[in-house]
């Protein structure tokens, strides 16, 4: 399938201090979704981005579509625990509805 | 509105024994329906995915099959466990180019 890579791997922040994920394909993305699992839960979904340059907001949190539709970011504004997490972004594959995941970048929130 | 259930929660298996993990769907119809195994710290390796009933199409060959019986029932199968099959499963549902819904997922540990 179609990878998409995802930096970093993990973050360790003291509480109040912001922190961005990135996630980068090498071909050009239909769309992008973001996904956020708890420690012992299960991937929840956060966001869904398809236009080229596309930004989003959810409060404390911003997403971002590259120009190119080859990238994407998740940004948070002084983060909390609550932000505590591993964070995933995911791609549609062509030819299959399946999405394939990033490796996921681990938030570590220091109070 | 939409639920998704998978049990057990928990399972201990010994090396060699079978393995049959349930997931149903209520609230819609049709959905396309996934098998994941996330490891220890991990991201999400997709196992199997479903769009139809007995319409399984497999990512990685392995010891584990699947089945959909029932158009909003998946189930993970196993003749035999190995010591790698360890891990935490997660069943997840769709709709083509929306978010996916994630189940609680089961902690198999393989003894």
């Amino acid at each position: 399938g179609q990878q998409v890579m995802q930096i970093p791997q993990y973050q360790h922040v003291q509480e109040g201090e912001d922190f961005t994920t990135y996630c980068n394909s090498s071909t050009t993305l239909s769309n992008i979704q973001w996904y956020k699992q708890r420690p012992g839960g299960h991937p929840v979904f956060l966001i869904q981005l398809v236009k080229s340059g596309e930004v989003k907001k959810q409060k404390r949190l911003t997403f971002q579509f590259g120009e190119a539709k080859k990238n994407s970011s998740l940004h948070i504004t002084a983060t909390q625990t609550t932000d505590v997490g591993t964070y995933f972004c995911a791609r549609e594959e062509t030819g299959r509805r399946a999405l394939t995941f990033g490796s996921g970048t681990r938030l570590q929130v220091q109070p | 509105s939409q639920t998704i259930h998978q049990w057990p929660a928990t399972l201990v298996q010994p090396v060699g024994s079978p393995l049959s993990l349930e997931c149903t769907v209520e609230g819609t119809s049709n959905p396309n329906l996934y098998w994941y195994r996330q490891a220890a710290g991990r991201g999400l390796q997709l196992l199997f995915y479903s769009v139809g009933i007995g319409q399984i199409s497999s990512e990685v060959p392995q010891n584990l099959s699947a089945s959909r019986p029932q158009d909003r029932q998946f189930i993970l199968s196993s003749k035999k466990l190995l010591l790698s099959d360890s891990g935490f499963y997660l069943c997840a549902w769709r709709r083509d180019a929306y978010e996916q819904y994630f189940g609680p997922g089961t902690r198999l540990t393989v003894t």
